[in-house]
C-alpha cells in the first residue's frame, strides 16, 4: 500500500482484557517497528522485526506485550490482561532502508485501558 | 520564534515569521538525526535528516542545523504558516544501532 496502515485506529478496553493491535507495513519494506508514545511524550521503541524474525524485544514493558510478524509482512502487536498504564498510542514504523530516510509511521492505535 | 535553552515544550509564532525549534542530544554515539513533525491523530511525518558528517541541511522551507561539539540541533522553518502548526520530534540514533530515540517534542503554534 501507499502508506503504514494500522487498526483499529481507537480500542478502548476493560482492565484485564486482552487486545490485538494490527499493522500493516508499506509492501516490500524489510524492518518493522512498533512503538509506544505516552500522552505528551515522545514515542518509545518497543520491538523490532526484519522480516519474520523479531531481532529486539528489548522495549517491550512486561511479559504482558507480545508480538508477532509470521509472514514477514503484517504485525500483531498484543497486549494481555491490559492494565490501565497500557493506555497509549501505538505506532507501527516500516522502512526500506532506515538509515537512508528514517521510517515510515502508520497514524497509530489509541489504547484507553479503563 | 525560536524555543529557547535545551529545550521549551511550546512555541508560538506569527504566521510569516520564522520558527526556530532547539534540541538537545546526549549520545554521544549519534551519528544520524531525523526531525518529525506530528499532527493531531496522525504518526510523525519525516521532514529531513542529517548526517554526523554535516553540519547543515537544506530543504524546503526548513533548515537543520548540527552542532557535534555542544550536542544540539536545531530546526529552521522558513515563513511559518498555519498547517505547520504541530509537534515537532528531534530523533537520533546511533552507529551501531537501528532505533531512534526521540526527544519530547516541541508543540509549535502559528498565530494568524
Amino acid at each position: 500500500g501507499a502508506g503504514v496502515s494500522q487498526s483499529p485506529r481507537y480500542k478502548v478496553a476493560k482492565r484485564g482484557q486482552d487486545v490485538a493491535l494490527r499493522c500493516d507495513p508499506i509492501s516490500g519494506h524489510v524492518s518493522l517497528f512498533w512503538y509506544q508514545q505516552a500522552l505528551g511524550q515522545g514515542p518509545e521503541f518497543l520491538t523490532y522485526f526484519q522480516n519474520e524474525a523479531q531481532l529486539d524485544k528489548s522495549g517491550l514493558p512486561s511479559d504482558r506485550f507480545f508480538a508477532e510478524r509470521p509472514e514477514g509482512s503484517v504485525s500483531t502487536l498484543k497486549i494481555q490482561r491490559t492494565q490501565q498504564e497500557d493506555s497509549a498510542v501505538y505506532l507501527c514504523a516500516s522502512s526500506l532502508t532506515f538509515r537512508d530516510s528514517g521510517y515510515t509511521f502508520g497514524s497509530g492505535t489509541r489504547l484507553t485501558v479503563v | 520564534g525560536e524555543s529557547v535553552g535545551l529545550h521549551l515544550p511550546t512555541l508560538s509564532v506569527q504566521e510569516g515569521d520564522n520558527s526556530i525549534i532547539n534540541c538537545a542530544y546526549s549520545n554521544s554515539a549519534s551519528d544520524y538525526f531525523i526531525w518529525y513533525k506530528q499532527e493531531s491523530g496522525k504518526g510523525p511525518q519525516f521532514i529531513i535528516d542529517i548526517r554526523s558528517n554535516m553540519d547543515k541541511r537544506q530543504g524546503q522551507r526548513v533548515t537543520v542545523l548540527l552542532n557535534k561539539t555542544v550536542k544540539h540541533l536545531s530546526l529552521q522553518i522558513a515563513a511559518t504558516q498555519p498547517g505547520d502548526s504541530a509537534v515537532y520530534f528531534c530523533a537520533e540514533m546511533a552507529g551501531n544501532d537501528y532505533k531512534l530515540s526521540f526527544g519530547a517534542g516541541t508543540t509549535v503554534t502559528v498565530r494568524a
